[in-house]
């Protein structure tokens, strides 16, 4: 199966900040990612699917990129709304793999 | 609207089998596969399988084969998974999700709102 691996586990940031989150993969997956917010006690959501294209209705302040076995998700200013995990999702292989998770507080 | 409404939080004894239910509305039920993923307390998500809602065909996650079954019935749209053997470290919230396919498995783009199974003796 084809590992994916997320960094950081945990993120604090403020309100207005830039925030990245990074998801690598085990072996070269092309563009095949997914990346999915979830809020304390409510089920995942999608945000990005194809590594950079926005699921309809998300905020344009979401943004996907990467290809290859890197990827990262980027907040270009941080919402007190967007306090949740974040986790990518691979599906290149035939059975589709998360990576562990990054939570992130707001400060 | 989509949506995908599962069964209820469910307590088990260990060795115990437990059937999760998953009843879709608002698509062609039938036109995408369904997955089951899972995520015990203060983890991450984990893949369990998928199944084709229009074939029938399935494909568990190696550590679930063997114990873990998922079908379908097309007349009532509805899917289970039913987990058998059940283990203290089996305890999660189960979800269901839509895949956004139906020819291979891809991301997910909608969820059930999750079912906890609790195993305790």
């Amino acid at each position: 199966d084809i590992q994916m691996t997320q960094s950081p586990f945990t993120l604090a940031a403020s309100v207005g900040d830039r925030v990245t989150i990074t998801c690598r993969a085990s072996q070269s997956i092309g563009n095949s990612l997914a990346w999915y917010q979830q809020k304390p006690g409510k089920a995942p959501k999608l945000l990005i699917y194809s590594a950079s294209t926005l699921e309809s209705g998300v905020p344009s302040r979401f943004s996907g990129s990467g290809s290859g076995a890197e990827f990262t998700l980027t907040i270009s200013s941080l919402q007190p709304d967007d306090l949740a995990t974040y986790h990518c999702q691979q599906y290149s292989g035939y059975s589709p793999t998360f990576g562990q998770g990054t939570k992130l507080e707001i400060k | 609207q989509v949506q995908l409404v599962q069964s209820g939080a469910e307590v088990r004894k260990p060795g115990a089998s437990v059937k999760v239910s998953c009843k879709a509305s608002g698509y062609t039920f039938t036109g995408h596969y369904m997955h089951w993923v899972r995520q015990a307390p203060g983890q991450g998500l984990e893949w369990m399988g998928w199944i084709n809602l229009y074939a029938g065909g399935t494909s568990l996650a190696q550590k679930f084969q063997g114990r873990a079954t998922l079908t379908r019935d097309t007349s009532m749209r509805t899917a289970y998974m039913e987990l058998t053997g059940l283990r203290s470290d089996d305890t999660a919230i189960y979800y269901c999700a839509r895949d956004h396919g139906n020819s291979w498995p891809l991301y997910f783009d909608y969820w059930g709102q999750g079912a906890l199974i609790t195993v305790s003796s």
